[in-house]
């Protein structure tokens, strides 16, 4: 079967630096897709990986190992806006993405 | 620019009533979704479009269906809806099918069946 593990909640203090790790285990792969969703709103994306290595985009950055089905979503300075839900998914053979849980990122002053 | 618009933002149904989600999107991307959200689960794909005209089924398609008319419209029906079916139901686009594509999501219909 299909499945993308990523934990439930996390915690993490203003100014610091967290890592939302994400596993998954799909049929295919075609990349790998962070999205943000603050409570009672849409997603809106964040990143994408497709290669191994690590994506930076200012105070986000998203790392691929696909030889080991590993991704993580850092984060740094973190503010207090970013807390959020944090979903992690992969496109599949068919290129229909599958979606874990979400990370609830609680940021605490 | 509006993006993605969903309408109801929030409906409460009786169970055994039909219910329509409308979905529109001014964007001209070609591919459109949509999806549930229940607590505790990743989102869950019900039914896709490709292109205007074609459609196809997503992971929990029972008790849904949606036609693709045109580029813009979506539409999600329940035919005869169901206490299991209250959920989140976002809609969402991307310019082309493929998970290659950036997903551009609608603000949500929170759907109650009582």
């Amino acid at each position: 079967g299909q499945n993308i593990d990523q934990p439930t909640e996390m915690t993490a203090t203003e100014g610091a630096i967290v890592q939302i790790n994400c596993t998954y285990q799909t049929s295919g792969f075609n990349g790998l897709f962070w999205y943000q969703q603050h409570a009672g709103e849409a997603p809106t994306f964040l990143s994408y990986n497709v290669l191994d290595g690590l994506e930076e985009k200012g105070r986000f950055s998203s790392f691929l190992s696909r030889s080991k089905g590993y991704s993580y979503l850092l984060l740094k300075e973190l503010q207090m806006k970013d807390s959020a839900s944090y979903l992690c998914a992969v496109g599949d053979s068919n290129y229909q993405l599958i979606w874990g849980a979400g990370t609830k990122l609680i940021i605490k002053p | 620019i509006a993006g993605i618009t969903q309408a109801p933002t929030s409906q409460i149904l009786a169970a055994g009533r039909r219910m329509t989600l409308r979905c529109t999107q001014d964007m001209r991307h070609n591919a459109m979704y949509w999806y549930r959200q229940d607590l505790g689960l990743g989102l869950r794909l019900i039914h896709y479009s490709n292109t205007a005209g074609t459609t196809g089924k997503g992971e929990v398609p029972d008790g849904y269906s949606v036609s693709r008319a045109n580029t813009d419209d979506f539409p999600l029906t329940l035919a005869s809806a169901v206490p299991s079916q209250t959920s989140v139901y976002f809609c969402a686009s991307s310019i082309s099918s493929g998970s290659a594509g950036e997903l551009f999501f609608g603000e949500g219909s929170r759907l109650t069946v009582l």
